[in-house]
């Protein structure tokens, strides 16, 4: 059975603060690794994908992968209020469905 | 990336009674997937959607419970029939761009079934 595993939160920074979101997975097989935002009541948004091991920064946020641990993180720099929502991690392995955890609930506070 | 359309966006159906629930991309696909996502609770997905085949499903759906259709390489269609209260949820479909593994979601389907 293949599990990707993440804290359910709620997650609470202050406004300002670095925001660190973890992920493990059990398929050494995982090609690809992604990060989902999702509001409440809306769909998911992905706003990083990541492929290799190392850091992928885009903007105020940072993917990093390290396959033999099997760990992905989500850093999110200077937290607003509006970077509050569920974060769901995912990973397939080409050309196939994804795999997601059941989320993490990020609050970040004004 | 992918703009996804669904229709409709949700609906309040009675017991007994079947819905259809379409997608639309505005790029062609090779793979649509079929998600649903209860309250409070992750993304399962239901079937992956491959043009000019039949659906693939994952354990625990069935086709005859969740019939789907994938006419071409921008449309499907997926079908909840013979509904009960359990079905209640919200229903998304998602596209992955040929040749890059990024998958986009559609604004889901938020179905009641009374």
């Amino acid at each position: 059975q293949k599990e990707v595993e993440q804290n359910s939160g709620p997650l609470s920074v202050p406004e300002g603060a670095i925001a660190s979101l973890n992920c493990t997975y059990s398929d050494r097989g995982s090609q690809s690794f992604f990060w989902y935002r999702q509001y409440s009541g809306k769909s998911p948004e992905l706003i990083m994908f990541i492929y290799s091991n190392g850091d992928k920064e885009d903007g105020r946020f940072t993917a990093q992968l390290n396959k033999a641990s099997q760990y992905v993180s989500l850093l999110i720099r200077d937290s607003q209020p509006s970077d509050s929502a569920t974060y769901l991690c995912a990973v397939n392995q080409a050309g196939t469905a994804l795999i997601f955890g059941k989320g993490t609930t990020l609050s970040v506070s004004s | 990336s992918a703009v996804i359309s669904q229709k409709p966006s949700r609906d309040i159906c009675q017991r007994g009674t079947s819905l259809t629930i379409q997608c639309q991309v505005d790029s062609q696909v090779t793979m649509m997937f079929w998600y649903r996502q209860q309250p409070g609770q992750s993304l399962t997905l239901i079937a992956t959607a491959n043009q000019g085949s039949e659906a693939t499903y994952e354990s625990g759906f069935v086709i005859d419970k969740f019939p789907i259709s994938r006419p071409n390489l921008t449309f499907s269609t997926l079908t909840v029939s013979n509904m009960s209260p359990e079905d209640s949820s919200i229903y998304l479909c998602s596209a992955g761009l040929a040749g890059v593994d990024e998958q986009y979601f559609g604004p889901g389907t938020r179905l009641t079934v009374t």
